[in-house]
C-alpha cells in the first residue's frame, strides 16, 4: 500500500531563513506527487504538483519541490519565507492505477517576523 | 465559481446523537472524497466516488459510519450514533477525470464536536 511520511512534524523559523520539508512516499511504481497547503482556519489548497518531465516543480507563492526518483522523495523548499508562509504543509501522492490521494500526516510551519 | 461546499460548518451534538455532514461538489467533477482530519493521525480518506458510486470505503471506520451519493451534485456523511472519538474536521473534495492529475479541490471542511 502506498504511504507517505512527513518527518518534520513542527518547524519554526524566522523571516527570510530557507525553508525545506521533507517527504518521503512508498510506492514502487509510477506516482503523482503533490504538496497541499492548509492555512489557519482553512480548507487544503493545492500549492504545487509533479506528473512528469522536470523533476523541479515550481508552484505558488515562490514555493517549489524537488522529485527524487532514487530516493522516494518530494522535498518542498522556499529560498526565503514569510510571516504568511505560517500554515500547515501536506504531501500527497497517488499513483496511476488508483484515484486515491494518500496525504502525509502534515507538517506544521510557525514564521517568526 | 462556486467551490466545493459543504454544511454544516461546525457542529456540535452529545454522544449517541446521528450526525448528517453534507457536501456539493464542483458542477461537472465525477469524484467526490470525504476525509477526516485529527492531530493524531492527520488527514484520512473515508470514502470516494466516482460517478456517484462508491468504490473504495476501506477507510471508513467502522459501521457506524456511512456515505451516500444520491446524484452528481449532492453527497452526505452519517454518522450514527456518533461517538467523542469522531470529533475531527471532516472534509469533502472534489475532481475532474481527464485533467492533468487527480488535483483534488476542498471544501471548508465541517467540525464535529461530539460530547
Amino acid at each position: 500500500a502506498q504511504s507517505v511520511s512527513q518527518h518534520n512534524h513542527h518547524v519554526i523559523l524566522s523571516e527570510a531563513a530557507s525553508l525545506e520539508l521533507g517527504c518521503n512516499y512508498s510506492y514502487g511504481g509510477t506516482v503523482n506527487l503533490f504538496w497541499y497547503v492548509q492555512y489557519p482556519g482553512q480548507h487544503l489548497q493545492l500549492l504545487l504538483k509533479y506528473f512528469s518531465g522536470d523533476p523541479l516543480v515550481k508552484g505558488i507563492k515562490g514555493f517549489e519541490a524537488e522529485f527524487i526518483k532514487s530516493k522516494f522523495s518530494f522535498n518542498l523548499r522556499k529560498p526565503s519565507v514569510q510571516w504568511s508562509d505560517t500554515a500547515e504543509y501536506f504531501c500527497a501522492v497517488t499513483s496511476h492505477n488508483t484515484d486515491k490521494l494518500i496525504f502525509g500526516t502534515g507538517t506544521r510551519l510557525q514564521v517568526f517576523p | 465559481d462556486a467551490g466545493v461546499i459543504q454544511s454544516p460548518r461546525h457542529e456540535v451534538t452529545e454522544m449517541g446523537q446521528e450526525v448528517t455532514l453534507r457536501c456539493k461538489p464542483i458542477s461537472g467533477h465525477d469524484y467526490l472524497f470525504w476525509y477526516r482530519q485529527t492531530m493524531m493521525r492527520g488527514l484520512e480518506l473515508l470514502i470516494y466516488f466516482n460517478n456517484n458510486v462508491p468504490i473504495d470505503d476501506s477507510g471508513m471506520p467502522e459501521d457506524r459510519f456511512s456515505a451516500k451519493m444520491p446524484n452528481a451534485s449532492f453527497s452526505t456523511l452519517k454518522i450514527q450514533p456518533s461517538e467523542p472519538r469522531d470529533s475531527a474536521v471532516y472534509f469533502c473534495a472534489s475532481s475532474l477525470t481527464g485533467t492533468s492529475g487527480r488535483e483534488l479541490f476542498f471544501g471548508e471542511g465541517s467540525r464535529l464536536t461530539v460530547l
